[in-house]
């Protein structure tokens, strides 16, 4: 069964700094990964999606990602952070079969908080 | 482009008693999918609905069921509500082998 982990809960940062989070992933073929951000009490964006083809992708809001598949990885980078990034941010992976895509799988969230 | 809605925003139930909620898809879009988010649970997959037909299920009890209408819209009725299914369920939508975005869900409250 595919899994994907966030091994970081929280994650400060300052206004300005660099930012990355980090994704691991456990699945049998090719996977297809997103990034997706939650404000409080909010539904969840789209900030980028791998399916194929280059292995960085960039994304909305200056995010971007790469995906390692020696090292099972799809971090999520920021060259300069601002306060409105402050957020839940979750890593998923979808399976897809003949129909469409089956359910995403979810990491736990990794909580960023930004520091003025 | 409207986004996917959900309705009603906030529900209130007691325990026992039987909760419907509805989702509308992005236009275009014949994939409906139902997540639980539940407070230390994470975001779980429940339900996937294409062209009419539930194509799979999270490892939920069968209380928790669905369909999707001719226009794709979709409902997620959870029957014999527990405490424990107070959480915000969010709806997403997709069209063939591509993203899926969510709307704002609905919060559940199990009193």
């Amino acid at each position: 069964a595919q899994s994907v982990t966030q091994p970081d809960i929280h994650i400060t940062v300052s206004e300005g700094a660099s930012l990355e989070l980090r994704c691991n992933y456990s699945y049998g073929a090719t996977p297809y990964l997103f990034w997706y951000v939650q404000s409080p009490g909010q539904g969840l964006q789209l900030l980028l999606k791998y399916f194929s083809g280059d292995t960085l992708v960039q994304g909305i809001k200056g995010f971007e990602a790469e995906f390692k598949r020696s090292q099972s990885s799809f971090n999520l980078r920021k060259p300069s952070v601002h306060w409105s990034d402050a957020a839940e941010y979750f890593c998923a992976v979808a399976q897809y079969s003949g129909g469409g895509a089956d359910g995403l799988t979810f990491g736990k969230g990794t909580h960023l908080i930004i520091q003025p | 482009e409207a986004g996917v809605t959900q309705s009603p925003t906030h529900l209130i139930k007691t325990r026992g008693q039987q909760a419907t909620l509805r989702c509308s898809p992005i236009s275009g879009h014949t994939s409906v999918y139902w997540y639980q988010q539940a407070l230390g649970l994470g975001l779980q997959f429940l339900l996937w609905y294409d062209e009419g037909e539930e194509r799979n299920r999270g490892n939920f009890p069968p209380r928790f069921s669905g369909r999707q209408f001719p226009n794709y819209s979709s409902e997620l009725n959870v029957n014999a509500l527990e405490l424990e299914d107070s959480a915000l369920y969010l709806c997403a939508s997709s069209r063939g082998l591509a993203e899926q975005f969510f709307g704002p869900g609905t919060r559940l409250t199990v009193l």
